[in-house]
């Protein structure tokens, strides 16, 4: 099956800064999207994009397909933005999303 | 519109026992599948259906059963439960598996004893 990377797996910010997070993928994918898990255990979808740039908020992703990986933008972190973000791949095996091990974010005041 | 509702959200169980986790969208998505998250892990796929009478094994199915007899239920079995099988269990659910981000329920959280 497809290998997912994340890095970094652990991240602690100041409230305000930015970040990047990344998603490395061994192989060819038909679906990429991204997560964000509060520290309440909810996940909740923030991106589906397989590729090409999205933008919602102070949140935005891009996936260069062709070079197996995606970022995670951040923007002005807010304590809301704690929690783990996680990175989702489907290759040919069409309904077998593969999750990376996750990056802890920490958003300090 | 309830989204994904999951039930129960807690149970303890004994080994041996066995029990069926509730899953249920409103949504009228095709694809629903099951995961299984344990501490410092990410998700791991035990089953998931594509769409009503057709379903599929993942990367864990072991010790687990499922069915999908209409398009907004997919129940999750454990025949006979182990330790091993402490977890939170998450489903989730799609209008199709591709082209679609995934829509999760609240979760399961499981412990064997």
């Amino acid at each position: 099956g497809i290998q997912v990377e994340q890095s970094p797996p652990d991240l602690i910010l100041q409230e305000g800064a930015n970040s990047t997070l990344r998603c490395n993928f061994s192989d060819s994918v038909n679906n990429l999207q991204w997560f964000h898990q509060n520290p309440w255990g909810q996940l909740i979808n923030l991106f589906y994009i397989p590729s090409g740039t999205k933008q919602n908020g102070r949140l935005s992703a891009t996936t260069v397909a062709t070079e197996r990986y995606s970022l995670l933008y951040i923007s002005s972190s807010q304590t809301t933005d704690s929690g783990v973000y996680f990175c989702a791949v489907e290759g040919d095996s069409w309904g077998k999303s593969q999750f990376g091990a996750g990056t802890q974010v920490v958003v300090t005041p | 519109n309830a989204g994904v509702t999951q039930t129960p959200k807690f149970q303890v169980l004994k080994t041996g026992q066995s029990m069926t986790l509730q899953c249920a969208q409103d949504m009228n998505h095709e694809y629903m599948s099951w995961y299984r998250q344990d501490p410092g892990m990410g998700l791991r796929l035990i089953h998931y259906s594509v769409g009503a009478g057709i379903t599929d094994q993942g990367e864990v199915p072991n010790g687990y059963n499922v069915s999908r007899s209409t398009t907004e239920d997919f129940p999750l079995r454990l025949l006979s439960a182990a330790p091993s099988q402490t977890s939170v269990y998450f489903c989730a659910s799609s209008y199709t598996a591709h082209n679609y981000g995934y829509t999760f329920g609240s979760g399961t959280r499981l412990t064997v004893v």
